[in-house]
């Protein structure tokens, strides 16, 4: 079975600073893909970034990049220049390729507060 | 382009009741995912419809169910309500349902259980 750990329930920065948020990922298998969503009080789940396994390049999108440790199965998310906006749960989640199945695996989510 | 469409927002039973939850997907979406999102279970996948088939299933008990119409919306059911069953359900859709493409997150139906 798959598992996805998150060890940081709450963290919280001011804004305009940097911030990693931490995950780790448990698997047997060797192709998969990796998400991380971020969740505001609004509550619908949005994506924020993702990555290929089979990708050894880290993903960016903007301020929000990715370490992806395959070896260590660790997907840490950074997020630079933080800012208000940024305020929300976030969760690191995988899923199995191929099989066609949506069955995403979610973390326990980090509560990420940025302060003015 | 609208965004996946939960219905309803908010709902309230009581124990031994049932209740019948909407998603519809983003338009062109063939692939409708549920999953309950609880403080200590966290986010829980349940099932997953494509063209009216169910492919995937969680492990819940048979008390929740689900279908798919052919227009790709989605319904799940929940019988003889628990208090475990309050939770923020929520759905997502994506276009062909394969593992490589994103779900699409609607804004989830908060269901309380008194």
């Amino acid at each position: 079975a798959q598992t996805v750990t998150q060890s940081q329930p709450e963290m919280s920065v001011q804004e305009a600073e940097t911030v990693t948020l931490s995950c780790t990922y448990d698997t047997s298998e060797n192709n998969y893909y990796l998400f991380w969503y971020k969740q505001p009080p609004s509550r619908q789940m949005i994506l924020v970034i993702r990555q290929e396994a089979y990708k050894q390049q880290n993903a960016t999108e903007n301020r929000f990049s990715v370490n992806f440790q395959k070896a260590a199965k660790s997907f840490s998310l950074k997020i630079s220049d933080s800012q208000l906006g940024d305020t929300a749960m976030y969760f690191c989640a995988f899923i199995l390729l191929p099989g066609g199945a949506q069955k995403l695996v979610f973390g326990q989510g980090t509560r990420l507060t940025i302060n003015p | 382009k609208a965004g996946v469409t939960q219905t309803p927002r908010y709902l309230i039973k009581t124990r031994g009741q049932q209740v019948t939850l909407s998603c519809s997907p983003i338009s062109g979406h063939r692939s409708v995912s549920w999953y309950q999102q609880t403080p200590g279970q966290g986010l829980q996948f349940l099932f997953e419809y494509f063209s009216e088939t169910q492919r995937n299933k969680g492990n819940f008990p048979g008390r929740f169910s689900g279908r798919q119409f052919s227009n790709s919306r989605s319904e799940m059911n929940v019988s003889t309500l628990e208090l475990g069953d309050s939770a923020l359900y929520l759905c997502a859709s994506s276009l062909q349902g394969a593992s490589n493409q994103p779900q699409h997150f609607g804004d989830g139906t908060r269901l309380s259980i008194l």
